[in-house]
């Protein structure tokens, strides 16, 4: 049983350019959301799909923007890339059906802007 | 709004030691709390999670306590091994949907 995979795992952007990141969610898995580590930092919550839909969002500019897929994958795009965007990028799936809401994260792309 | 310390930062120990990381929240309203650990570099691994009606969970050298009332959780790891360097994080979520307020991270070195 594959848990969540993420593509790609390396990203190199010029800052001002636009970057699309991939989430395939755990088997059985409906809930996708999305987080960003910066170095030394705890992953911050950017938002969350379910049934298509956003359905919570953190505190990050309408650059950051995302869509889920009737498969339950997600993509997260950033537009007008900064250099402050350069982070570790987190998926984590879970599912209601699931009673303990237990969420499991990918490996993460490392996405670094010059 | 929540918020979530750990304390220190970080730890270096001597093989064989226990090692306890303290995680504390500032909304004891949380639905659930997690473990994870993060190797350099990789993504985060799920230790221990903690539903807000349990005061610990216990995985073979890992135990995990929760005090909502104190806005508190330990983590204990026995007999430490080298292979246990990493960074521990700690985090709450407030609802049923998932949301994580994370730690910074306790960053451990063990020595062998």
């Amino acid at each position: 049983d594959a848990g969540v995979t993420q593509s790609p795992t390396h990203l190199i952007k010029t800052r001002g350019q636009q970057v699309t990141l991939r989430c395939s969610p755990k088997s059985g898995h409906d809930t996708v959301s999305w987080y960003q580590q910066a170095l030394g930092q705890g992953p911050q919550f950017i938002f969350q799909y379910y049934e298509e839909e956003e359905r919570q969002r953190g505190n990050f500019p309408d650059r950051f923007s995302g869509h889920q897929f009737p498969n339950y994958s997600s993509e997260l795009n950033v537009n007008a890339l900064l250099l402050g965007d350069s982070a570790l990028y987190l998926c984590a799936s879970s599912s209601p059906s699931e009673s303990s809401y237990e969420q499991y994260f990918g490996p993460g792309t490392r996405l670094t802007v010059t | 709004k929540q918020e979530v310390t750990q304390i220190p930062a970080a730890l270096s120990v001597p093989e064989g030691e226990n090692l306890v990381l303290n995680c504390s929240f500032t909304d004891s309203a949380i639905y659930n709390l997690q473990w994870f650990r993060q190797d350099p570099g990789k993504g985060l691994t799920s230790l221990l999670l903690i539903q807000s009606s349990q005061r610990e969970q216990t995985s073979g050298r890992l135990n995990a306590s929760l005090d909502k009332s104190s806005g508190r959780s330990t983590l204990y790891i026995a007999a430490s091994q080298p292979g246990d360097s990493a960074t521990y994080l700690c985090a709450v979520t407030t609802d049923s949907w998932g949301k994580f307020q994370f730690g910074a991270g306790t960053q451990v070195v063990v020595t062998p």
